[in-house]
């Protein structure tokens, strides 16, 4: 079985600052790995995936995150926060593609002036 | 990608009642799974909904109380059965599609917010 410890509950970043949002999974394969973003009253939205090959992978609004197999971590980082960008990120990790994803508990970012 | 659309996006309903929640895509997909998402947690996968055969459920979920239907490749439906106020989530339904290889990403409906008095 699978499992994905997001450090974190609440992360609070300086418009324009580093963001840095902590993924840890636990996988007996290598596994895929996910993050989400959900926007208040939302669903959600893919932000990037690993599947394999690269692993740094970037995606969308910036972000990129890096698949560090010897630490078990796939951690979602932005080198300048906007305001936009405070949101909800949930990282998730499969061992089948696309199915079955089990998902952090979730890093509310809070973007402040 | 997939646009994919629910209904009702929210619900208010009585102790005892049954809700039952659609899911629209525009394209023909393989595989499609409903997610229920607590008040303040994350997302737990209730079951994957088969075409033209029954569901398959995660452990903790029964199909007794979340009857499933997917009765072709672009539709799906969740009942939530005799509903208490443990049931109130955002119950969210989502798509992925099957490609050489293994399958692709999923992609999510923008959720049903349901409460339950």
């Amino acid at each position: 079985a699978q499992s994905v410890t997001q450090l974190g509950s609440h992360v609070s970043v300086s418009e324009g600052a580093l963001v840095l949002l902590r993924c840890n999974y636990s996988s007996s394969v290598p596994p895929y790995l996910f993050w989400y973003v959900q926007y208040p009253n939302q669903g959600l939205q893919l932000l990037l995936k690993y599947t394999t090959g690269a692993t740094l992978v970037k995606g969308i609004n910036g972000f990129e995150a890096e698949f560090k197999k010897s630490e078990t971590s796939f951690h979602l980082t932005k080198p300048s926060a906007h305001m936009s960008d405070a949101a909800e990120y949930f990282c998730a990790v499969s061992l089948e593609g696309g199915n079955k994803l089990t998902f952090g508990t979730g890093t509310q970012l809070k973007v402040e002036l | 990608s997939a646009v994919i659309s629910q209904k009702p996006s929210r619900d208010i309903c009585q102790r005892g009642t049954s809700l039952t929640i659609q899911c629209q895509v525009d394209s023909q997909v393989t595989m499609m799974f409903w997610y229920r998402q607590q008040p303040g947690q994350s997302l737990t996968l209730i079951a994957t909904a088969n075409q033209g055969s029954e569901a398959t459920y995660e452990s903790g979920f029964v199909i007794d109380k979340f009857p499933i239907s997917r009765p072709n490749l672009t539709f799906s439906t969740l009942t939530v059965s005799n509903m208490s106020p443990e049931d109130s989530s955002i119950y969210l339904c989502s798509v992925s599609f099957l490609l050489a290889g293994g399958t692709d990403t999923q992609y999510f409906g923008p959720g049903t917010r349901l409460t339950v008095l």
